[in-house]
């Protein structure tokens, strides 16, 4: 079975512009999850997402939001981009949401540099 | 509200020696799970094990072990006879069963084996 796969690994912008993550989950998945990892602040999360709907929000400003194709494949955007937004971006894949008996996987992440 | 915490910043051993990784957690709800994921350089986080609030038994998986001790609100990790290849940043992590899949970590213990 194939893992959690984020598109891109990798990206640079500049300040002020936006971007969009992608993250495709393990087959038959349908709650998806987003997680920044910075050195100062480790690893927060961002939102969830299930069976197309925002299911839970962490602390984090407006210009990050997200959503979540019928596939269960999710996108995150920031937009107006802030040097503070460098960091790596997680996506994790869960059966359903919550709940004792699955597991919550990892993708690679998207390391995001802001110039 | 729910915090992880993980005093050892950084622990370096030596190959084969044993070393323990502890974590201390709050919640305020009586269900919820507690989680330990382990970050290799490539960045991904690999799932190692969860454990339920109303399931108190340690548990052993080859070399490693956990202890989980509700009445000092503690998860602790420790692995035996160490490996390089177990050099590596290891969070714990809380999930609440009112908070679906959202995971909070702590801040991680970077574990370096030298050989």
């Amino acid at each position: 079975k194939a893992g959690v796969t984020q598109t891109p690994r990798y990206l640079i912008k500049t300040r002020g512009q936006q971007v969009t993550l992608s993250c495709s989950p393990i087959s038959g998945h349908r709650s998806v999850s987003w997680y920044q990892q910075t050195p100062g602040q480790g690893l927060q999360f961002l939102f969830e997402y299930f069976s197309e709907t925002q299911r839970n929000k962490g602390n984090f400003p407006g210009r990050f939001s997200g959503r979540q194709f019928s596939n269960s494949r999710s996108e995150m955007n920031v937009s107006t981009l802030e040097l503070g937004d460098s960091a790596l971006y997680l996506c994790a894949s869960r059966f359903t949401s919550g709940g004792p008996n699955n597991e919550q996987f990892f993708g690679p992440g998207t390391r995001l540099t802001v110039l | 509200a729910q915090k992880v915490t993980q005093a050892q910043t950084e622990i370096s051993v030596v190959e084969k020696e044993d070393v323990t990784l502890d974590c201390v957690y709050e919640t305020r709800d009586t269900t919820y799970y507690l989680f330990w994921y382990k970050q290799p350089p490539s960045g991904e986080l690999v799932f190692l094990i969860r454990r339920n609030s109303f399931d108190e038994q340690n548990e052993i998986s080859g070399r490693y072990s956990w202890n989980f001790q509700k009445s000092t609100s503690s998860f602790n990790f420790t692995i035996t006879a160490s490996q390089v290849v177990d050099s590596a940043v290891y969070f714990c992590a809380l999930s609440e069963e009112t908070s679906g899949s959202r995971l909070t970590f702590g801040e991680g213990t970077q574990l370096t084996v030298n050989p």
